[in-house]
């Protein structure tokens, strides 16, 4: 059974601060997610992570996969109050079907 | 519409009553997912719908659940028999093609008393 474990899951860090957050996969996939979701509101997409080695930034955000570690990064450069929400890694299975983290609530403090 | 469509966005019922919970796809996506979010059990797969195949149901928690699709497009999450432990908010998704990134709807906050 694939499992998705996030780390760490709440992350509270000063304005200008840099942080990471980990996604461990228990077995393999070709591409990973990342979402963000704001309190109350649906999830809005981020990344999408293709390959060994693919990288992708965003603004501040910058994601990274490893198919062989089986580990993914999201790591926020400089954070901004913006910033804060819940941030998902998702894994694809077989038909497409998502399996998500546990999900890392960020609280951004001026 | 621009974005996926579900409906109602809130639903209050009582223990043991039905719901139906309604999701429209962004149009020509073919692929259509249904998950659930909970405080206990965070983000879970439900059921999966591509085209004219035979839906990936390995989701579903028990058999008082069940969805269906209609004409490829609007689809139809049905709980039976309600219990409180269905409290969750319902997340609608799709995409062009299986695999593909997946759109999600603003979801349908179910709450069971």
């Amino acid at each position: 059974e694939l499992k998705v474990e996030q780390n760490p899951l709440f992350l509270s860090m000063q304005e200008g601060k840099n942080y990471t957050i980990y996604c461990n996969y228990s077995t393999t996939s070709d591409r990973l997610y990342w979402y963000r979701q704001d309190p109350g509101k649906s999830l809005e997409s981020l990344f999408v992570l293709l390959s060994n080695g693919a990288v992708k930034q965003e603004g501040r955000l910058m994601a990274s996969l490893d198919t062989k570690a089986r580990l993914s990064t999201l790591h926020i450069t400089a954070a901004v109050h913006d910033l804060s929400a819940t941030y998902f890694c998702a894994v694809v299975r077989n038909t497409g079907k998502l399996i998500f983290g546990q999900g890392t609530t960020l609280q951004v403090k001026p | 519409g621009a974005g996926v469509s579900q409906s109602p966005s809130n639903k209050v019922t009582e223990k043991g009553k039905d719901v139906e919970l309604r999701c429209d796809p962004i149009s020509g996506h073919t692929a259509l997912y249904w998950y659930r979010q909970s405080l206990g059990q965070g983000l879970e797969f439900l059921i999966y719908f591509q085209g004219n195949s035979a839906p990936d149901k390995s989701g579903l928690p028990s058999d008082r659940f069940s969805a269906e699709r209609t004409g490829g497009s609007v689809s139809t999450l049905t709980i039976q028999r309600t219990q409180q432990e269905d409290s969750a908010v319902y997340l609608c998704a799709s995409s062009f093609h299986g695999g593909q990134p997946q759109h999600f709807g603003d979801g349908t906050r179910l709450s069971i008393l």
